[in-house]
């Protein structure tokens, strides 16, 4: 299992510029969600999803968009980036229902937004 | 809604010696779940330990143990033998069921000194 992927590891965005993140994981799980990490202000939830289709907000959603068409996929995407973006994103997914687990995060995307 | 609160920015520990780390928490459930996360440089999340609040007994795994007092609402990390390894941000987190998503406190950075 590869775990949870995501892509790309760093980006640098000028103001205005769309963009996704993606985030996949194979291990079948349901819940997926997206942290994204400033410092002194630890991880906030974006987004987050209980299954496919179905979507809901975290404690920082503006700004942000996503979907979860396929289990395995959760992307993030950006409409218009702003600096105050510029933050360290988090993917992670965990079984949910099936059983309280670990969350498993992916390796982070760092973004840069000018 | 619920919050985390880790009231040590910093913390620093010499080779081979304990550690505790504080989280208290803020909630009117009576039945959630406590987690203890940690990052190292490399800024994957690893999960350390996890508590269910119905249990009595305090989790241990290997080198880190809790204390966890459910009337004061208190969550705290102790790290046994503390090793060079062990340096890394180490965050507090809750989640209410297993479905909702974790809230995370601001993290605590901890460096063992050698």
């Amino acid at each position: 299992n590869a775990g949870v992927t995501q892509t790309p590891k760093f980006q640098v965005l000028k103001t205005g510029q769309s963009m996704t993140l993606q985030c996949a994981q194979d291990m079948n799980h349901e819940y997926m969600s997206w942290y994204r990490q400033d410092p002194g202000m630890g991880l906030r939830l974006i987004h987050y999803s209980v299954g496919a289709g179905i979507t809901d907000q975290g404690e920082v959603p503006n700004g942000y968009n996503v979907s979860r068409s396929t289990t395995e996929d959760f992307p993030l995407r950006l409409l218009s980036a702003a600096p105050s973006q510029t933050s360290v994103y988090f993917c992670a997914s965990s079984y949910g229902a099936g059983g309280l687990e670990t969350q498993y995060f992916g390796p982070g995307t760092r973004l840069l937004v000018l | 809604a619920q919050t985390v609160t880790q009231s040590q920015p910093e913390m620093s520990v010499q080779e081979a010696e304990t550690v505790t780390l504080s989280c208290t928490y803020d909630t009117s459930e009576s039945n959630y779940y406590l987690f203890w996360y940690k990052q190292p440089p490399s800024r994957q999340m690893i999960l350390v330990i996890r508590q269910e609040a119905y249990k009595q007994q305090n989790a241990t795994e290997n080198r880190f143990s809790v204390n966890f007092q459910k009337a004061a609402k208190s969550f705290s990390l102790k790290i046994s033998d503390s090793q060079l390894g062990d340096t890394a941000m180490y965050f507090c987190a809750f989640m209410k069921d297993r479905n909702t998503p974790l809230v995370f406190g601001k993290g605590t950075r901890l460096s063992v000194i050698a």
